[in-house]
């Protein structure tokens, strides 16, 4: 079974505007946590934002943000006043409490931000 | 400070052949996990590697090895190569494995079988 599912191949967002891409996952872990990651076209995955399922909070850093919805399942990364350099493919990522530290990702979405 | 480096960074070999990737981790880092991406598709995990030796391993055959070296870098081998084989082959490193470790990657090694 999918563990990570991000239902949007490919979404476009006018430079300035925000824009919100989605996450669901599927645990029956209590401890996990949640990343979102950047991949340009030169193929490094770049950390954004983790979420811990204890973080009472929702996470933020700088223009990122996430949306967990714990009952839903689900950690949608919000992006902010959106940049050209946003521009990328971007995976949610998960990884579990007995899973060794190995992640594990969605198929990811395609964003691409219109000037 | 150099962060994780991948060599080399890109690839062509020949279906049946055999190919070795290498990684040298972040400055710090003790563990090394390999991911094999194809196009199109998300990463996916093959294996990890802390103190010289697999600590974990994901759903890839046999023909996929790998190994650490006692400064923590890391090759990935693979034998008998098929088409399917062909992907992006990305290297993390972090220094430990807790759940909120923030994994670092190289740029990767595109490896395309012929």
């Amino acid at each position: 079974a999918q563990k990570i599912t991000q239902t949007q191949p490919g979404m476009f967002v006018q430079e300035k505007e925000a824009v919100t891409l989605d996450c669901t996952y599927d645990t029956s872990d209590q401890s996990y946590g949640l990343f979102w990651y950047k991949q340009p076209s030169s193929g490094e995955m770049i950390f954004l934002i983790y979420q811990g399922s204890y973080d009472e909070q929702n996470a933020t850093e700088g223009r990122y943000s996430l949306n967990f919805q714990k009952a839903r399942k689900s950690a949608n990364l919000v992006i902010s006043a959106s940049q050209l350099g946003d521009s990328a493919m971007y995976f949610c990522a998960m990884r579990e409490a007995p899973g060794g530290g190995k992640l594990i990702f969605g198929q990811g979405t395609e964003l691409s931000v219109k000037p | 400070d150099a962060g994780v480096t991948q060599s080399p960074t890109h690839l062509i070999k020949t279906r049946g052949q055999q190919v070795t990737l290498r990684c040298s981790p972040k400055s710090g880092h003790d563990t090394v996990s390999w991911y094999q991406q194809a196009l199109g598709q998300g990463p996916q995990f093959i294996f990890q590697y802390y103190e010289e030796e697999e600590r974990q391993r994901g759903n890839f055959p046999d023909r996929f090895s790998g190994h650490q070296f006692p400064n923590y870098s890391s090759e990935l081998n693979v034998n008998a190569l098929l088409l399917g084989d062909s992907a992006l082959y990305l290297c993390a490193s972090s220094l430990g494995d807790g759940l909120r470790t923030e994994a670092f990657f190289g740029q990767g090694t595109r490896l395309t079988v012929v």
